[in-house]
């Protein structure tokens, strides 16, 4: 079976610190890993993915996020947080036997305060 | 979420009445989705599309059906809705290439189910 988990319902950073928002996923085979962002009363959007390659991914917004395959972990991070990024993650994982079904955690909310 | 439409955006309706939600995609994409948003739950998949009229279940599929009779067009049904059905819910898109998995979303459209 394939899942994400998303530890942590809610993070609060102060605008200008770093963010980080955690993953961990469970799939046979090598993972293709997937970030989200929901600002109120929309769609999803989406950020980055890690296919194959390097580590560390950059994404749209200034994120990054760094698979870890040792650890089974695709956190989001950046570097300096923003008010405007306040809003809800969703971290998904591809099908291990099925390519085009995803699989997605139950989401993250980040507060950015001031 | 340009590119795809979903209608109607809001509705609500009585229990036991039929309702179809549409999604529309001026993208030409190969894969079709919907999802259900719930809190604590995140994103559920109800049923996909991997061309026309070709449909398969997701997690939650009970009480849902789909039709896909044209690649732009995926039609979302529920026979008889339940207050169970009550929900956002998301369509999404996806080429399905292997460089391009990710998956765009819908505005979404809110279903209270009296």
């Amino acid at each position: 079976a394939q899942s994400v988990a998303q530890p942590e319902d809610q993070v609060n950073v102060a605008e200008g610190n770093p963010l980080t928002v955690k993953c961990t996923y469970s799939v046979s085979g090598n993972p293709y890993l997937f970030w989200y962002v929901q600002y109120p009363n929309r769609g999803l959007q989406f950020l980055l993915k890690y296919i194959t390659g390097d580590n560390l991914v950059k994404g749209s917004y200034g994120f990054e996020a760094e698979f870890n395959k040792s650890q089974t972990s695709f956190h989001l991070k950046k570097p300096s947080a923003l008010v405007s990024d306040s809003a809800l993650y969703f971290c998904a994982v591809r099908g291990a036997y099925n390519f085009n079904k995803f699989y997605f955690g139950s989401g993250t909310k980040l507060n950015v305060k001031p | 979420d340009a590119g795809i439409t979903q209608s109607p955006r809001h509705k609500v309706t009585e229990t036991g009445t039929p309702v179809t939600l549409r999604c529309h995609q001026t993208e030409n994409h190969r894969y079709m989705y919907w999802y259900r948003q719930d809190p604590g739950h995140g994103l559920r998949l109800i049923h996909y599309s991997y061309g026309v009229k070709d449909t398969d279940k997701g997690e939650v599929s009970d009480g849902y059906s789909v039709s896909r009779s044209k690649t732009e067009d995926f039609l979302l049904t529920l026979e008889s809705a339940t207050s169970s059905q009550t929900s956002v819910y998301f369509c999404a898109i996806s080429s399905g290439t292997e460089s391009s998995y990710e998956q765009y979303f819908g505005p979404g459209t809110r279903l209270t189910v009296t």
